[in-house]
C-alpha cells in the first residue's frame, strides 16, 4: 500500500523568501503525484500534478514540484512566496486500483505561515 | 460553472444523535467521493460512487455511517448515532470519472462538532 509523508507540519516564511514543502511517498508501484492547497474555510484545490514525461511539474500560482524516482520524493517549491499563500498544503499519491479508478492517499498537510 | 456544493457548512450535535450532510457535484461528474479530515490530518476516502452504484466503500464504518446517492446526482451521508470521536470535516469531491487523468474537484466541507 502507498503512504505519504509531508515532513514539516508548519513552515513559517517571509514574504518575497523561496519556500520548499517535502514530500516523500512509499509504493510499490508506479506512482502519479499531487499537490492540493487548502485555503481557510474552503475545500482543497488542485495545484499540480505528475502523471508522466518532465520530472519538472509547473503548477498555478508560481509553484512547482519536481519527481525524484530514487529519493521517492515529490517537493513543492516556490520562488517567491506572497500573503496569500498562507495555507494549508496537502501531497497526495495515487495508483490505479481496479478498472482504471484512482485511489488518492494524502499527507497529513503542512501550514505555510506567510509573514510580512 | 458552479463547484461542489455540500450542506450544511457547520453542524453541532449532541453525541448519540443522527446527522447528515448533503452534496451536490459538479454537472455532468459521474464520480463522487466523500472524504473525513480529521484535525490536523490529510482526507481519508469513507466512499466513492460511480454513478448511483457505491463502488469502493471499504473505508466506511458501516456500524454507523451509511452513504446514498439517488439517481446517480446528489448523495447524502449519516451518521447515526454520532460519536465524540466523529468531529471532523467531511468533504465531498467529484470528477468526470475516476481515471486519474481526472481532477477531483472538492467542496468546502461540512465541519461537524460532536459534544
Amino acid at each position: 500500500a502507498q503512504s505519504v509523508t509531508q515532513l514539516d507540519s508548519q513552515v513559517p516564511v517571509f514574504e518575497e523568501a523561496p519556500v520548499e514543502l517535502r514530500c516523500n511517498y512509499s509504493s510499490s508501484v508506479s506512482v502519479y503525484l499531487f499537490w492540493y492547497v487548502q485555503y481557510p474555510n474552503q475545500g482543497l484545490q488542485l495545484l499540480l500534478k505528475y502523471l508522466s514525461g518532465s520530472t519538472l511539474v509547473k503548477g498555478i500560482n508560481g509553484f512547482e514540484a519536481e519527481f525524484n524516482k530514487s529519493q521517492t520524493s515529490f517537493h513543492l517549491r516556490k520562488p517567491s512566496v506572497h500573503i496569500s499563500d498562507t495555507a494549508e498544503y496537502f501531497c497526495a499519491v495515487s495508483t490505479i486500483i481496479i478498472q482504471g479508478a484512482q485511489k488518492l492517499v494524502f499527507g497529513q498537510g503542512t501550514r505555510l505561515t506567510i509573514n510580512p | 460553472e458552479a463547484g461542489v456544493v455540500q450542506s450544511p457548512r457547520y453542524k453541532i450535535i449532541e453525541k448519540k444523535q443522527p446527522v447528515a450532510f448533503w452534496c451536490n457535484p459538479i454537472s455532468g461528474h459521474n464520480t463522487l467521493y466523500w472524504y473525513r479530515q480529521n484535525l490536523g490530518q490529510g482526507p481519508e476516502l469513507l466512499i466513492r460512487y460511480e454513478n448511483e452504484e457505491a463502488v469502493d466503500d471499504s473505508q466506511l464504518p458501516k456500524d454507523r455511517f451509511s452513504a446514498e446517492r439517488l439517481k446517480g446526482v446528489d448523495s447524502t451521508l449519516k451518521i447515526q448515532p454520532a460519536e465524540l470521536g466523529d468531529s471532523a470535516v467531511y468533504l465531498c469531491a467529484s470528477s468526470l470519472d475516476p481515471g486519474t487523468y481526472n481532477e477531483q474537484f472538492f467542496g468546502p466541507g461540512t465541519r461537524l462538532t460532536v459534544l
